[in-house]
């Protein structure tokens, strides 16, 4: 069965380190991935997405994300973290069966120390 | 703002009542997905409409069931509730439920049964 696993449930990282949320999938096909960031209070909001090509894909917010088949992961990173990113971050995997629909990880909790 | 609109924003209301959630999508989104977030279970995909029909079912309970208007709002009714139905309940919009477009999301029903 489709799955994704997010095995961090909460990080800790100082304002202005590096930052790495870990993304592994399951998943037949070829996934297309996703990742999302969730602030308190709010929706989902789309950062960065996955569907062939260049494996290391840029997104809003100085994101990245760097798809290895060997490995299936997508994770996530960030060179320098900003208070700002104190938020949930989803992982997620769309699949098709009767139409295209997301999966998505348990989330990491990412707490960005000053 | 996704231009995903969900109302109410918080709703308190006591085992075995029904509630209605209510979601307008994206402007020009014809399909409406319902996520339910939870501590326990995270992210549940429950259910999906395109166009006023049911497209695709998730994880979604007997006791709830949802609909799409041919405005293209969506509501999603839960009846004979219980302390476990306490959750987020996220509405999200996309072009057409067809393609992989991304998922846009909107800011959530709180909905807390007591």
């Amino acid at each position: 069965a489709q799955s994704v696993t997010q095995p961090d449930i909460h990080i800790t990282v100082s304002e202005g380190a590096s930052l790495e949320l870990r993304c592994n999938y399951s998943y037949g096909a070829t996934p297309y991935l996703f990742w999302y960031v969730q602030s308190p209070g709010q929706g989902l909001q789309l950062l960065l997405k996955y569907f062939s090509g260049d494996t290391l894909v840029q997104g809003i917010k100085g994101f990245e994300a760097e798809f290895k088949r060997s490995q299936s992961s997508f994770n996530l990173r960030k060179p320098s973290v900003h208070w700002s990113d104190a938020a949930e971050y989803f992982c997620a995997v769309d699949i098709m069966d009767s139409s295209y629909k997301l999966i998505f990880g348990s989330g990491t909790r990412l707490l960005v120390r000053p | 703002d996704s231009g995903v609109t969900q109302t109410p924003k918080h709703l308190i209301t006591a085992t075995g009542q029904r509630v209605t959630l209510r979601c307008s999508p994206r402007s020009g989104d014809l399909s409406v997905y319902w996520y339910q977030q939870s501590l326990d279970q995270g992210l549940q995909f429950l259910i999906q409409y395109y166009n006023g029909e049911e497209r695709a079912k998730g994880n979604i309970l007997e006791r709830f069931s949802a609909q799409q208007f041919p405005d293209l709002h969506s509501e999603l009714n839960l009846s004979s509730l219980e302390l476990g139905d306490s959750a987020l309940y996220f509405c999200a919009s996309s072009v057409t439920g067809l393609d992989r477009s991304p998922l846009h999301f909107g800011n959530g029903t709180r909905l807390t049964v007591t």
